[in-house]
């Protein structure tokens, strides 16, 4: 089983500011680990994915955001926010599973940027 | 490349009706998979389709169905709507690797009456 954790539904940043949208998973196999923005009236976008190797991933955007094994956690981050990152972010969290996915999604937290 | 389309983007039914969606998927991908999100549940899976099988499917009643044809494309079926069907129906697709990144639609919004 698996499960994902926002913490946060709403996060606030004055823009310029740094952002920091937290994700604890739960997976009984070592997990592949996801983060997506939507826009309003659009589908899901893919900011970056860990799946092995190195722990600290790159995305888009300049976002980022940290495998932590021993916190089961993967916080995304961005050192300064701008107006366009406004959106909605989903954390995900699929298994190991040799060949397909079962993706469970967070809550997602809703991000606002403050000029 | 051309994204995933889904059509149509907004469709109106009463309970009791049925609906079917459709996904095309980017060119070359063989996996589609469904999802529906609301805001009282959020995002939650329906089932993946490759090579035109059902190989993974979510916690949804037997009224939501799928398929998948030999040019990848697929549909998605709700037999019976109840009120709770009311949702963004969201398809993505991936080449088929495990690894690979999915790319999700725009999605179809789904309201019940």
């Amino acid at each position: 089983a698996q499960s994902v954790t926002q913490l946060g539904s709403h996060v606030s940043v004055s823009e310029g500011a740094l952002v920091l949208l937290r994700c604890n998973y739960s997976s009984s196999v070592p997990p592949y680990l996801f983060w997506y923005v939507q826009y309003p009236n659009q589908g899901l976008q893919l900011l970056l994915k860990y799946t092995t190797g190195a722990t600290l991933v790159k995305g888009i955007n300049g976002f980022e955001a940290e495998f932590k094994k021993s916190e089961t956690s993967f916080h995304l981050t961005k050192p300064s926010a701008h107006m366009s990152d406004a959106a909605e972010y989903f954390c995900a969290v699929s298994p190991f599973s040799g060949g397909y996915q079962k993706v469970t999604f967070g809550t997602g937290t809703k991000l606002q940027v403050i000029p | 490349k051309a994204g995933v389309t889904q059509t149509p983007r907004y469709l109106i039914k009463t309970r009791g009706q049925q609906v079917t969606l459709s996904c095309s998927p980017i060119s070359g991908h063989r996996s589609v998979s469904w999802y529906q999100q609301t805001p009282g549940q959020g995002l939650q899976f329906l089932f993946e389709y490759f090579s035109e099988t059902q190989r993974n499917k979510g916690n949804f009643p037997g009224r939501f169905s799928g398929r998948q044809f030999s040019n990848s494309r697929s549909e998605m079926n709700v037999s019976t709507l109840e009120l709770g069907d009311s949702a963004l129906y969201l398809c993505a697709s991936r080449l088929a690797g495990d690894t690979d990144t999915q790319y999700f639609g725009p999605g179809t919004r789904l309201t019940v009456l």
